[in-house]
């Protein structure tokens, strides 16, 4: 069985501060995929970012970036100079791949951290 | 745009009643799951179809039931509604070939059960 920790339920930061969202999981697979989504007020889950478990290597894309550790299980994401309409819902999700096993590849998904942007 | 819709926006129902969600893929999306999001959760698995037949559930009883269709389009049934079936419903789609699991949401369906 899978699980994703986000042990963060809320995080507020004024604007241009930079704010980390931890994302802890657990697997006894050895290939898995670790997601992240960002869900506006409006309840569409919005695809930001997929790792697979071979690929430990960071990744940046703007102002967002990703720190994956398999030694420690985490799959941190990190918003520089954050902005108000990066208030949202983030989740973390993980996944095993459809061909392992036999069986469907369900995303497990984390609680979610809700995170509020002052301007 | 994911270029995933589902209908209806929202719906109430009371308890005990049945009730029918829709989704509908873009062309090509063979394999297309659905979530239960609970406010203030996490979605959670369903069950997902893979060429219009179930290969794999999430923890949830008989009662929820699926059909998925020869034109991309998707059903989520549940019958003998309870309180707790409140949520919102959500169906993530994967194109034909993807095998990395990129899943596509669509916007929900928001149910309510008196």
């Amino acid at each position: 069985a899978q699980k994703v920790t986000q042990a963060q339920t809320e995080i507020s930061v004024v604007e241009k501060e930079d704010v980390t969202l931890d994302c802890v999981y657990e697997t006894r697979d050895t290939t898995y995929y670790l997601f992240w989504y960002k869900q506006p007020p409006s309840g569409e889950l919005v695809f930001l970012i997929r790792r697979n478990s071979f690929d430990e290597q960071n990744e940046i894309s703007g102002r967002y970036s990703w720190n994956f550790q398999k030694s420690t299980s985490s799959f941190n994401f990190t918003i520089t100079a954050s902005q108000v309409v990066d208030s949202a819902v983030y989740f973390c999700a993980l996944s095993v791949p459809m061909y392992s096993g036999g069986g469907a590849d369900g995303l497990t998904f984390g609680k979610g951290t809700h995170l509020i942007i002052q301007p | 745009e994911t270029g995933v819709t589902q209908s209806p926006t929202h719906l109430i129902k009371t308890r005990g009643q049945q009730v029918t969600l829709r989704c509908s893929s873009q062309s090509g999306h063979n394999t297309v799951s659905w979530y239960q999001q609970a406010l203030g959760q996490g979605p959670q698995f369903i069950f997902q179809y893979y060429r219009e037949e179930e290969n794999g559930r999430g923890n949830f009883p008989p009662r929820f039931s699926g059909l998925q269709f020869p034109n991309y389009s998707s059903e989520l049934n549940v019958n003998a509604l309870e309180l707790d079936d409140s949520a919102l419903y959500l169906c993530a789609s994967r194109p034909r070939g993807r095998t990395y699991n990129e899943q596509f949401f669509g916007p929900g369906t928001r149910l309510t059960v008196l």
